[in-house]
């Protein structure tokens, strides 16, 4: 039972465009999730995160969005750097007492920025 | 160290034999986890603990795995009489306390082919 689901395996877009990256969930309790990005040979390393309070959270580059009656979420990074090329993994938990910390994670998504 | 170390980075066993991995998470991270890779597939919860303590082992894929950690300090995770498909990379990560608002931080991981 896949409750966080990443459906493209790959992206490509050309450097300076927009890359949007999509992850949808079955799950009605998760209410917080996070973007994680992994390196060939490299633990994921945290991106950003949203809480199922908001629609809407930026940092820098990647604003994260987060559509709770569609259950789906989406990264957007803009512009695309070459160096953003990494697999994106979708990740959310449910902030309730207990559990909060375990993080149910999608398949990822390859992202290739051309230069 | 600054981040999560993971030993060894790469395993190679036969079929049958015990392996045994490591983890020494970041100094004063109280939460720590287990998670697994298979190939072209998403990251799968195994284990976490909350300093010494193993609240959910639900993750476990079997009776021939196990896990333990000393304190809040170093984790292994045992896998008894390995078979073909335990072949994953295996990550660990760790966080300052196991709350939704509170990162992971992964270790690069040990990459496990049971032959």
């Amino acid at each position: 039972d896949q409750q966080v689901k990443q459906n493209s395996p790959s992206l490509s877009v050309q450097e300076g465009r927009i890359s949007i990256l999509n992850c949808d969930y079955t799950n009605s309790m998760f209410d917080y999730f996070l973007w994680y990005k992994k390196y060939p040979a490299e633990g994921p390393t945290f991106l950003i995160s949203i809480s199922s309070i908001k629609d809407k959270n930026e940092d820098g580059r990647f604003t994260v969005f987060l559509n709770k009656s569609a259950k789906h979420l989406s990264l957007h990074i803009v512009p695309s750097q070459p160096g953003d090329s990494a697999v994106y993994f979708c990740a959310a938990s449910v902030d309730r007492a207990g559990n909060t910390g375990k993080l149910i994670f999608g398949q990822g998504t390859t992202l290739q920025v051309k230069p | 160290g600054a981040g999560v170390s993971q030993s060894p980075s790469n395993k190679v066993t036969e079929k049958g034999k015990d392996v045994e991995l490591r983890c020494d998470p970041i100094s004063g991270h109280t939460a720590l986890y287990w998670y697994r890779q298979r190939l072209g597939q998403g990251l799968e919860f195994l284990i976490y603990f909350q300093g010494n303590s193993a609240p959910d082992k639900s993750g476990l894929p079997s009776d021939r795995f196990s896990a333990e950690r000393t304190g809040e300090s170093v984790s292994t995770l045992t896998i008894q009489r390995t078979q073909q498909e335990d072949s994953a990379v295996y990550l660990c990560a760790s966080s300052l306390q196991f709350s939704y608002n509170s990162p992971l931080h992964f270790g690069n991981g040990t990459r496990l082919t049971v032959t």
